[in-house]
């Protein structure tokens, strides 16, 4: 079975631009969650989604959006970028929400703002 | 503060060493789980813990929940090389969203 698969990997945008980034989870699962890792603030919880609808959000501000379509796969958005946005965006899906229910992650999207 | 406290940040240590690192809140987790993490890549789940005092071993790895479940600690016999990495805890109090501990970087030496 394919894992959880993220593109691109790597990505680089100026401040003031937005950006999407994609999900895959693997088949079958249908959670997925985002979170954001820096070396400063470690692995943080963005967003949760679940059968298209958002279930759990993080403590970030409104820039950064998501969504989960009908075959699970999900995006993330983030517009009007800023400098403390570069980070790794990580994905992760498991077969529903909750507690107990495993995750997998994917390899990642690596963003760089300049 | 970070709800999930983990030590230490940092270990080097030589093949072929035992360590332990841990995992500690004031919070309780109906289950806790640890990663591992290499760079570039996203964390690999390794275990669950689930009941309270559980111990769970993986090959070399040993995992312990506390009987509280506020901590859990990771112990590692006869490091290899191929053990290094960040290693983290998380889970998910009360039914809120799932938290991450900093980790801790355990690098191996040959």
């Amino acid at each position: 079975k394919a894992g959880v698969t993220q593109t691109p990997r790597y990505l680089i945008k100026t401040r003031g631009q937005q950006v999407t980034l994609s999900c895959s989870p693997i088949s079958g699962h249908r959670s997925v969650s985002w979170y954001q890792q820096t070396p400063g603030q470690g692995l943080q919880f963005l967003f949760e989604y679940f059968s298209e609808t958002q279930r759990n959000k993080g403590n970030f501000p409104g820039r950064f959006s998501g969504r989960q379509f009908s075959n699970s796969r999900s995006e993330m958005n983030v517009s009007t970028l800023e400098l403390g946005d570069s980070a790794l965006y990580l994905c992760a899906s498991s077969i529903a929400m909750g507690v107990g229910y495993e995750q997998y992650f994917g390899p990642g999207t690596r963003l760089t703002v300049t | 503060t970070q709800l999930l406290e983990q030590s230490p940040q940092f270990l080097s240590i030589q093949e072929g060493e035992n360590l332990t690192v841990y995992c500690n809140s004031s919070s309780v987790f109906s289950s806790l789980q640890w990663y591992r993490q290499e760079p570039g890549e996203g964390p690999v789940l390794l275990v669950t813990v689930v009941t309270g005092g559980e111990v769970k071993k993986l090959k070399r790895l040993t995992f312990q929940f506390g009987d509280a479940r506020k901590d859990s600690s990771l112990h590692i016999t006869a490091a290899q090389t191929g053990d290094t990495g960040l290693y983290l805890c998380a889970g998910a109090p009360l039914n809120n969203d799932m938290r991450f501990g900093a980790g801790t970087r355990l690098t191996v030496k040959p």
